[in-house]
């Protein structure tokens, strides 16, 4: 079966520039959860999903970063006025509930210029 | 210093060795630990997970944690190339969430 899919799988910046990310959870999962990972650096969490309901953003390094899941399946992940420290692998994760195993999509590799 | 300590590698070792990778930790309320295999390029997958001390097999791996010393092992036996990867450890203190991640360790098995 499919697994979690994130796209852009690349995505260049300018420094200033909006960015959406995107990530497709498997099928029938309720919790959804956004990583960043910088070069040589194991994941940071960013925030979570339990379907539509975003129930922990505390990983969310500034205001700038936005996260959504409105209809409880796909989520985007904004980051408004990019800024060179942005640049990271950003990883989505989904489980059946929060205390399942999570399944990790390939990440989006943004580069901010 | 961070939360969670690992030793960055790179660890190359011949095919069939066995490997020890380690992490050690601050947190004294963490009690869920986990190891993830990451491909380059790929996202992690969980290769296994422990709650408080004690090991656990799984094939060719066994993870071990000591509380006590706030350490954690993953052990992997007659290593195949194939499990040439970045390891990285993670632990919480309530499952499935806020895992803290280490930085990875990054292992390649020469054929």
């Amino acid at each position: 079966g499919a697994g979690v899919s994130q796209s852009p799988r690349y995505k260049v910046a300018k420094r200033g520039q909006d960015v959406a990310l995107r990530c497709d959870p498997i099928s029938g999962h309720v919790s959804l959860f956004w990583y960043q990972q910088a070069l040589g650096q194991g994941p940071e969490f960013l925030t979570y999903f339990q379907n539509e309901a975003q129930l922990d953003k505390s990983g969310l390094p500034s205001d700038r970063f936005f996260a959504e899941r409105p209809e409880g399946s796909v989520s985007t992940l904004k980051i408004q006025r990019t800024q060179q420290e942005d640049s990271a692998v950003y990883l989505c994760a989904s489980s059946l509930g929060v205390t399942d195993t999570q399944y990790f999509g390939p990440g989006t590799r943004l580069t901010v210029l | 210093q961070k939360e969670v300590e690992q030793d960055p590698g790179p660890l190359s070792v011949p095919e069939g060795a066995i490997v020890s990778l380690n992490c050690t930790y601050s947190n004294s309320a963490f009690q869920y630990f986990m190891w993830y295999r990451q491909y380059s390029r790929k996202g992690p997958e969980l290769l296994m997970y422990t709650y408080s001390s004690g090991n656990k097999e799984d094939g060719r791996f066994t993870a071990q944690v000591d509380k006590s010393s706030k350490y954690i092992s993953l052990f992997i036996r007659d290593s195949q190339p194939s499990d040439s990867a970045t390891y990285l450890c993670a632990m919480s203190e309530y499952y499935g969430q806020n895992f803290v991640f280490g930085p990875g360790t990054r292992l390649s098995v020469l054929p």
